[in-house]
């Protein structure tokens, strides 16, 4: 089976601070895809990023980096200089690959609160 | 180019009464992915249709059901509503399997 945890419900940091967002999944599949999406207080979720199972780069965009680790099955999301607008809940997803029609699977989400 | 939409935008319903929502995808999306998310609990699969199939469907009673039209647009129906059917229900397509999914702004069910 698949599974996605983000153990953190709810952080709080203070506008600049650097914030990191934990992501460990499990599966049985050799390929698979990760994603991080972002849902601001509007409701619409917004694609951040996906990695394949065969790409452990790490991957900056701007402010934001994601550090995959295979061997700890962790998908870490940290945004640096955080900003109000970066107020929103964050989900980290799994699409398994190898058994066919299986759903994307949600982690809980993490709420992060950036207070100015 | 057009993102995902979803119609309504809100939609109230008594108990017992059945509600249609509607969704159409981004333009040469073929698959399309329908989420329940209740207060507190998350992002709950519902329901995934590819050319006009249903692929997958997630923990939910028969009363959800839907189906993709020849233009790849979806339709979500659920019957006999009860209270706690009360969610945002999500729609989001993509590209091939395994690619990204693009959601639009959802429909915001309220039961009562």
């Amino acid at each position: 089976a698949q599974k996605v945890t983000q153990a953190q419900t709810e952080i709080s940091v203070v506008e600049k601070e650097d914030v990191t967002l934990d992501c460990v999944y499990e599966t049985r599949d050799t390929t698979y895809y990760l994603f991080w999406y972002k849902q601001p207080p509007s409701g619409e979720l917004v694609f951040l990023i996906r990695r394949n199972s065969f790409d452990e780069q790490n991957e900056i965009s701007g402010r934001y980096s994601w550090n995959f680790q295979k061997s700890t099955s962790s998908f870490n999301f940290t945004i640096t200089a955080s900003q109000v607008v970066d107020s929103a809940v964050y989900f980290c997803a799994l699409k398994s690959m190898d058994s066919g029609n299986t759903p994307l699977v949600f982690g809980k989400g993490t709420r992060l609160s950036v207070i100015a | 180019e057009a993102g995902v939409t979803q119609s309504p935008t809100h939609l109230i319903k008594t108990r017992g009464q059945q509600a249609t929502l509607r969704c159409s995808p981004i333009s040469g999306h073929t698959s399309v992915y329908w989420y329940q998310q209740a207060l507190g609990l998350g992002l709950q699969f519902l329901l995934w249709y590819d050319e006009g199939e249903e692929r997958n469907r997630g923990n939910f009673p028969p009363r959800f059901s839907g189906r993709q039209f020849p233009n790849y647009s979806s339709e979500l129906n659920v019957n006999a509503l009860e209270l706690e059917d009360s969610a945002l229900y999500l729609c989001a397509s993509s590209l091939v399997l395994g690619s990204e999914q693009y959601f639009g702004p959802g429909t915001r069910l309220t039961v009562t």
